[in-house]
């Protein structure tokens, strides 16, 4: 299985500020995922990353407010802009393929 | 539509007693590929299983095993005796097999194991 680092592993931000969310896989992947994790509840998934590509959103989730970068197979970043009490949460970057569904170790984001 | 339910949110029992979390999946898909994750308190999501359509074996790893039964769309998972340390949230997936390829997360159970 691939090796996922992620970070920060967690953060305390200003609200109005941006943070930056790292992920460096050790091998190449094709796709690459980002997820939101808000306190107690189940995740979702934010944009998918392809390298080469721009990123695909979801429903409810904005290239403005989530700018993702994918320079090459094995990096990608999620920034999260201007930053609001309710973007608190743990953010994942993800893997994809056939068959693997591995993540990172998850960027835990407090706003105040 | 894909959709997973975990119906239990919530599950404390005493530490050296069995465990089932269930989870129940909706899927058009004939094929498809089912996960279970664990969220300790870290935050990380630890993966502990991935689970063919195809394949209606059951698993056993350790003090962990997994009942997979198609004409239900269930895939359970057990723990026996168990543990403090195996406190945490677990997380049943859904994942086409092609396509945009996202998991499709269930809402998670909460188990606590009291020692």
């Amino acid at each position: 299985s691939a090796v996922i680092s992620q970070k920060p592993s967690r953060d305390i931000c200003q609200r109005g500020t941006s943070l930056t969310i790292q992920c460096q896989v050790d091998s190449q992947v094709t796709m690459m995922f980002w997820y939101r994790q808000q306190p107690g509840q189940s995740l979702t998934l934010i944009a998918t990353a392809n390298q080469g590509s721009e990123a695909t959103y979801e429903s409810g989730f904005v290239i403005d407010k989530f700018p993702i970068s994918r320079p090459n197979l094995t990096f990608s970043t999620l920034t999260v802009s201007n930053m609001s009490p309710e973007d608190s949460s743990i953010y994942l970057c993800s893997l994809g393929g056939n068959t693997e569904a591995f993540f990172g170790q998850g960027t835990r984001l407090t706003v105040v | 539509a894909q959709k997973v339910t975990q119906a239990q949110t919530e599950i404390s029992v005493v530490e050296k007693e069995d465990v089932t979390l269930d989870c129940v999946y909706e899927t058009r898909d004939t094929t498809y590929y089912l996960f279970w994750y664990k969220q300790p308190p870290s935050g990380e999501l630890v993966f502990l299983i991935r689970r063919n359509s195809f394949d209606e074996q059951n698993e056993i790893s350790g003090r962990y095993s997994w009942n997979f039964q198609k004409s239900t769309s269930s895939f359970n998972f057990t723990i026996t005796a168990s543990q403090v340390v195996d406190s945490a949230v677990y997380f049943c997936a859904l994942k086409p097999p092609r396509g945009a390829q996202k998991l499709v997360f269930g809402q998670g159970t909460r188990l606590t194991i009291n020692p």
